[in-house]
């Protein structure tokens, strides 16, 4: 099955400096790829996502990069903000005529250091 | 996307009972899942349920500790039978696929207690 492994585990950045995060995946069947910030006490919610037919995704200070040969996807945040202190989760999904199946990553806990 | 709720929000229970969890959705969706996720931890996925259909449920997992139920396509349950004090967790529904979004959005979760 499908494994992905996300690094680092936690992160700490002072604010305004960015912030990386790197997952990988084995499946190539896996052909979308979310990322999810957790806020204690709170569900999952989506922040950007990318297909596997996309190299690279922008929405404001957030960025998601697909490697497909290598099995790789990373998060960018830029001019990071105290509020984006958060568990933030890579996942990598095979989706397909109503079929899917979603693994998680192990989550990277960020803190912005005000 | 829909609005998803679970009720309850959380419970503190006595080991050995059982919990039922319920997951509403506002709109009909195919695919429900459910997830467990532990303090500090990832999620783990338990089960898929499709409607009409039995539940598929991952390794580690099975019908007799984790009975599912999807009687049409807005609503779940879950109940976690025979409580030990390690199912203590938050217990998440999530909707699948649909329309044009392969995206899964979450319900609220329910914090789970078992003393």
């Amino acid at each position: 099955g499908e494994n992905v492994e996300q690094h680092p585990s936690t992160l700490s950045v002072q604010e305004g400096d960015s912030a990386v995060i790197k997952c990988t995946y084995s499946d190539s069947a896996s052909n979308y790829f979310p990322w999810y910030k957790q806020e204690l006490g709170k569900r999952p919610q989506l922040i950007i996502d990318i297909r596997s037919n996309v190299g690279e995704k922008k929405d404001q200070r957030i960025a998601v990069t697909l490697n497909k040969t290598a099995k790789h996807f990373s998060l960018h945040i830029t001019e990071t903000q105290p509020e984006d202190s958060a568990v933030y989760f890579c996942a990598a999904t095979i989706s397909s005529g109503g079929y899917q199946k979603v693994t998680f990553g192990t989550g990277t806990k960020l803190q912005v250091i005000p | 996307s829909a609005v998803i709720s679970q009720k309850p929000s959380r419970d503190i229970c006595q080991r050995g009972t059982s919990l039922t969890i319920q997951c509403q959705v506002d709109s009909q969706v195919t695919m429900m899942f459910w997830y467990r996720q532990q303090p500090g931890q990832s999620l783990t996925l338990i089960a898929t349920a499709n409607q009409g259909s039995e539940a598929t449920y991952e390794s580690g997992f099975v019908i007799d500790k984790f009975p599912i139920s999807r009687p049409n396509l807005t609503f779940s349950t879950l109940t976690v039978s025979n409580m030990s004090p390690e199912d203590s967790s938050i217990y998440l529904c999530s909707h699948g696929p649909s329309g044009s979004t392969d995206t899964q959005y979450f319900g609220p979760g329910t914090r789970l207690t078992v003393l």
